[in-house]
């Protein structure tokens, strides 16, 4: 059974720029959660799905960054413009219990 | 009263050695505790799990033991190994909610 797959590995663009990271989840995995992982820090979530639903996105900075799950399958993530503070590695993760999580390799993000 | 404290933040044990990571919590209404492993440039990985209704759960080396009247509870990996070297997040939940995560301890085993 394939992972998580998220796309790019590795990010790197000048602030102001725009960005965009895609994940796909396992296979009949109906929820669907991006987090952001500081050096050193444990994962922060940003926005969990239910299907094509966004049911938690209180911590999700709305100024500049967006996600969108349209088919409640694979999901992209937006920051417009990125801020040097935004450098961070970018975890999707899937789960079919709302239990377990299952994590891709993450998306390293870096932004000069 | 969301947070979950984690410590220590770094641990060295000899190989074969018992590595112990450690938990508290505040938030009574949480009723799953995972223990995540992550090795450098992967996601993290659910390694054991407990629920508060069991003061102690197994899988090969690595043990959770639970303590619900303390509000903590910890991971032993026993007969530890060079290739148990990761960063270990433990977390907290209740029910629909999300996952609350410790801030993660970078464990080092020494051959």
């Amino acid at each position: 059974e394939a992972g998580v797959v998220q796309s790019p590995r590795y990010k790197i663009i000048e602030k102001k720029q725009p960005v965009a990271f895609w994940c796909n989840p396992i296979s009949g995995h109906n929820t669907l959660y991006w987090y952001l992982q500081n050096l050193g820090q444990g994962p922060e979530l940003l926005i969990r799905y239910e299907n094509e639903e966004a049911v938690d996105d209180s911590q999700l900075p709305k100024d500049r960054f967006s996600a969108e799950r349209l088919k409640g399958v694979d999901s992209t993530l937006k920051i417009q413009p990125a801020e040097l503070g935004d450098s961070a590695v970018y975890l999707c993760a899937s789960s079919l219990n709302k239990e377990e999580q299952f994590f891709g390799p993450g998306t390293r993000l870096t932004v000069l | 009263q969301q947070q979950v404290k984690q410590s220590p933040q770094s641990l060295i044990v000899q190989k074969g050695g018992i590595s112990i990571i450690n938990c508290a919590y505040e938030n009574t209404a949480f009723d799953y505790f995972p223990w995540y492993q992550q090795f450098p440039g992967k996601g993290p990985a659910l390694l054991i799990a407990i629920r508060p209704d069991v003061s102690e759960k197994k899988e090969g080396r690595f043990t959770i033991s639970f303590n619900k009247s303390a509000k903590q509870f910890s991971l032993h990996i026993m007969d530890s190994q060079p290739g148990d070297s990761a960063t270990y997040f433990c977390a907290a939940k209740s029910g629909n909610y999300q996952l609350i995560w410790g801030a993660g301890t970078k464990l080092i085993i020494k051959p």
